[in-house]
């Protein structure tokens, strides 16, 4: 069972250059996210989709693009990366029923900006 | 904006004891959840606590939820070392499909 999967693991861009972080589901979740964990701030939500073809700005939005591109793909773009944006980065996906919202997480991509 | 914090951040355990950690958040739910994550990995669901009252368990924790206090314990009976991660809780704000984290605590269990 592949979940939640993302590419790519680990990158180093230069202050400016941009790039897209992939994430891909086969649970056939309705909802996906982009999180950012930074240490001591928990995780911080960058954007979300609840379903396919709608997304949403969360709590750190600026810098950011976001596509969904079908069910099972949600990518994050980063246009022109800052120092700032050295971070981890998890994609996450749920079934977003009105019983419960599990979230199921990506193995994260670590993300650093010199 | 829905609130959520836990207490303490970091919390160093000797091994065979019992200890308590605490997530409060700010406005009415009645779903949280708790995620374990292990250093340089990715988060792990660990318990769904749907209902007041709602209690959880599974080996050495056990989650509990009450809705009216707006706080979730999670208990650790005789810690041991593989019990070492962060615990994340996250609450449900009913609006849309987000969930809103804590900042997690950070568990190190020592001989």
């Amino acid at each position: 069972n592949a979940g939640v999967t993302q590419t790519p693991k680990f990158q180093v861009l230069k202050t400016g250059q941009s790039m897209t972080l992939q994430c891909a589901q086969d649970m056939n979740h309705n909802s996906m996210y982009w999180y950012r964990q930074d240490p001591g701030m928990g995780l911080r939500l960058i954007y979300y989709s609840a379903s396919e073809g709608t997304t949403d700005k969360g709590e750190v939005p600026n810098g950011y693009n976001v596509s969904r591109l079908n069910k099972r793909e949600f990518s994050l773009r980063l246009e022109s990366a800052a120092p700032s944006q050295t971070s981890v980065y998890f994609c996450a996906s749920s079934k977003s029923g009105r019983i419960k919202n599990i979230q199921y997480f990506g193995a994260g991509t670590r993300l650093s900006v010199l | 904006e829905l609130k959520v914090e836990q207490n303490p951040l970091f919390l160093s355990m000797q091994e065979g004891k019992n200890y308590t950690i605490y997530c409060n958040y700010s406005t009415t739910s009645d779903r949280l959840y708790w995620y374990r994550q292990d250093p340089g990995k990715s988060l792990e669901s660990l318990f769904v606590l749907l209902s007041n009252g709602a209690v959880k368990q599974e080996g050495r924790l056990m989650a509990s939820l009450d809705t009216k206090a707006r706080l979730s314990t999670l208990h650790i009976t005789a810690a041991v070392h593989d019990l070492s991660a962060t615990y994340f809780c996250a609450v449900d704000g009913l609006a849309n499909s987000k969930l809103t984290f804590g900042k997690g605590i950070t568990l190190s269990v020592r001989p």
